[in-house]
């Protein structure tokens, strides 16, 4: 099975400022498509998961352009330029529908 | 817009069985596939498997191949995943969720069922 790592698994971040959130496959998440099919989830408290980015650094459908995704073949990045209230949650990456990370708890300072 | 609607909360006793069900609208269901995913209290999310709406193609997590059931009913645009021979390490809450193939992407979820295990 694919391993999927997070780091950190906490961060605490000062509302404005940047927040960065490390995923590392134990193998190429290629695919023989040629897509490599990496997601970035959210989970506010309470809440189901919902989808931010998907196939490594598209946003999905109404997510605020400052959560941005990137990286290739096994390290991958999530990115939030400015880190509002509304941001504190639980983010999980996710390869194809099954291998989850460990979730990174985003909370503010 | 898509949406996934699922059963009720339930309670269940060691041993029993559970059946949760995942209605979807806005789109046409038999174009996608449903994933089950579960989350046990204060822990993260687990794959149970993907079911194709299109043909009933399954797959299955090896913890719980056996004890799962998924399928789908086009005419109703429902999934379904039925869980046997509960234990309380089956208390969580489970989502089901689109995704076109098991290799691709979940894009909607549902809101979510608790299910308890207790005696």
């Amino acid at each position: 099975d694919i391993v999927m790592t997070q780091t950190p698994l906490s961060s605490p971040v000062t509302l404005g400022q940047p927040a960065s959130i490390s995923c590392r496959s134990s193998q190429s998440l290629v695919h023989s498509d040629g897509n490599t099919y990496l997601s970035w989830l959210q989970q506010r408290p309470g809440q189901p998961p919902r989808l931010l980015v998907y196939k490594v650094s598209n946003r999905f459908s109404g997510v605020p352009d400052r959560f941005s995704g990137s990286g290739a073949g096994t390290d991958f990045t999530l990115k939030i330029s400015r880190v509002e209230a509304e941001d504190v949650g639980v983010y999980y990456c996710l390869h194809a529908t099954q291998f989850f990370g460990q979730g990174t708890r985003l909370e503010i300072k | 817009q898509v949406q996934l609607v699922q059963s009720g909360d339930e309670v269940k006793k060691p041993g029993a069985s559970v059946k949760v069900s995942c209605k979807g609208s806005g789109y046409t269901f038999s174009n996608y596939g449903i994933t089950w995913v579960r989350q046990a209290p204060g822990q993260g999310l687990e794959w149970m498997g993907w079911i194709s709406a299109y043909n009933g193609d399954t797959y299955y997590a090896q913890k719980v191949q056996g004890r799962v059931t998924m399928t789908t009913d086009t005419s109703t645009s429902t999934a379904y995943m039925d869980l046997r021979g509960l234990t309380s390490d089956d208390t969580a809450v489970y989502y089901c969720a689109r995704g076109a193939s098991v290799a691709g992407t979940s894009d909607y979820w549902g809101q979510g069922t608790l299910v308890t295990v207790s005696s």
